[in-house]
């Protein structure tokens, strides 16, 4: 069975530019959650769906944040405009169910260098 | 509010020996999940053991097993028979109803030596 994919694994851009993340959760799997790492820190959630609806989203910065998951499956997080302190690994995560309990499996992240 | 504490940082362990993570919970809810993760080098977070705050015995997988304390709210990690394949940062995490999210600790750093 695949894992949650994600691409692209590195991005470098100068701040100020937009900057899209692609995640396709495991098959089946009904909760997509996003979550931000920083550097030497625990992943920090940003936002979560249950299907096509983002049930959580209170930690998402959304003045320049913005995510998508049409249809339920695949999701994409869009930075616009990033700025330097948005350096760090994005990670995507996906569960079966929408119990808490529910394990979450992660994908490889995304590593995003703003210059 | 939900806190995880990992008060380790790093930690060295010889080949084929046994290490002990610790990890250190908070909350009022009663119903709740704790959950250890390994990140290698590679970046992604891979699933290790689960113990739910009902569980009568402790959650156990392979080579990994949780030393679960709920009057300490201690959620403590054994990885016996450590492999250099073993060497990577590990997180311990705890959902709550209260929070309804995962919440991690700082992660504890652990280099097998051969």
């Amino acid at each position: 069975e695949a894992g949650v994919v994600q691409s692209p694994r590195y991005k470098i851009i100068e701040k100020k530019q937009p900057v899209a993340f692609w995640c396709n959760p495991i098959s089946g799997h009904n909760t997509l959650y996003w979550y931000l790492q920083n550097l030497g820190q625990g992943p920090e959630l940003l936002i979560r769906y249950e299907n096509e609806e983002a049930v959580d989203d209170s930690q998402l910065p959304k003045d320049r944040f913005s995510a998508e998951r049409l249809k339920g499956v695949d999701s994409t997080l869009k930075i616009q405009p990033a700025e330097l302190g948005d350096s760090a690994v994005y990670l995507c995560a996906s569960s079966l169910g929408i119990s808490g309990t529910d394990t979450q499996y992660f994908g490889p992240g995304t590593r995003l260098t703003v210059l | 509010a939900q806190k995880i504490t990992q008060t380790q940082p790093g930690m060295f362990v010889q080949e084929k020996e046994a290490v002990t993570l610790d990890c250190t919970y908070d909350t009022s809810d009663p119903s709740y999940g704790l959950f250890w993760y390994k990140q290698p080098s590679s970046g992604e977070m891979i699933f290790l053991i689960y113990q739910g705050s009902y569980d009568q015995q402790n959650a156990t997988e392979g080579r990994y097993s949780l030393n679960f304390q709920k009057a300490r709210k201690s959620a403590n990690l054994v990885i016996s028979a450590s492999q250099l394949g073993d060497s990577a940062m590990y997180f311990c995490a705890m959902w709550a109803a209260a929070g309804n999210k995962l919440t991690f600790g700082g992660g504890t750093r652990v280099l097998v030596k051969p």
